[in-house]
């Protein structure tokens, strides 16, 4: 069965500096990776996806993530982090049965300091 | 706005008692989801639509029924509730036309069952 991992239940980063939220992914066949985002009391909102093609992927508000085949790893990235990008990142894999099924990472949450 | 309409926003719920969550999308997707959301476990799906009139069970099925008579909604219901129940509810639509698999969620329901 598919599954992801997500290490950090929380990562802290200054606002201006790097950051990255790690996943890893366990799923027969070629992956469909996703990243969404949730602020508080609010639902899933899609950041990017990898589906094929160039293994970096730019999705919305700056962020960005690689895709690493040898490693299983989709690891989310943003060059120069910003207090609003504190929230609830999820990794996501797509049942590969065909349906558009995800699954669900448990889940990091981002905590941008000024 | 096009989107997904979930009600209620939050209701509590003594145990034993049946209730229905509602979820209604304007974008004509063809697939429907409900997911749960629980602290350190993520989502995890509990039933599913890929069009209307076929329903298939998720990860957490037992205690939850759904139906998809048309396409906008896919109402999901607990027949007798208990507080293992109590969670945040989201429903999700994706069209599932080659290439788009992104899903859009709903704001969510959170249910307190007592």
């Amino acid at each position: 069965a598919q599954s992801v991992a997500q290490p950090e239940d929380q990562v802290n980063v200054a606002e201006g500096n790097p950051l990255t939220v790690k996943c890893t992914y366990s799923v027969s066949g070629n992956p469909y990776l996703f990243w969404y985002v949730q602020y508080p009391n609010r639902g899933l909102q899609f950041l990017l996806k990898y589906i094929t093609g160039d293994n970096l992927v730019k999705g919305s508000y700056g962020f960005e993530a690689e895709f690493n085949k040898s490693q299983t790893s989709f690891h989310l990235k943003k060059p120069s982090a910003l207090v609003s990008d504190s929230a609830l990142y999820f990794c996501a894999v797509r049942d590969p049965t065909g349906f558009q099924k995800l699954v669900f990472g448990t889940g990091t949450r981002l905590l941008v300091s000024p | 706005i096009a989107g997904i309409t979930q009600a209620p926003t939050s209701q509590i719920l003594a145990a034993g008692r049946r209730m229905t969550l509602r979820c209604t999308q304007d974008m004509r997707h063809n697939a429907m989801y409900w997911y749960r959301q629980d602290l350190g476990l993520g989502l995890r799906l509990i039933h599913y639509s890929n069009t209307a009139g076929t329903t298939g069970k998720g990860e957490v099925p037992d205690g939850y029924s759904v139906s998809r008579a048309n396409t906008d909604d896919f109402p999901l219901t607990l027949a007798s509730a208990v507080p293992s129940q109590t969670s945040v509810y989201f429903c999700a639509s994706s069209d599932l036309r080659p290439g788009a698999n992104v899903l859009t969620f709903g704001a969510g329901s959170r249910l307190t069952v007592l």
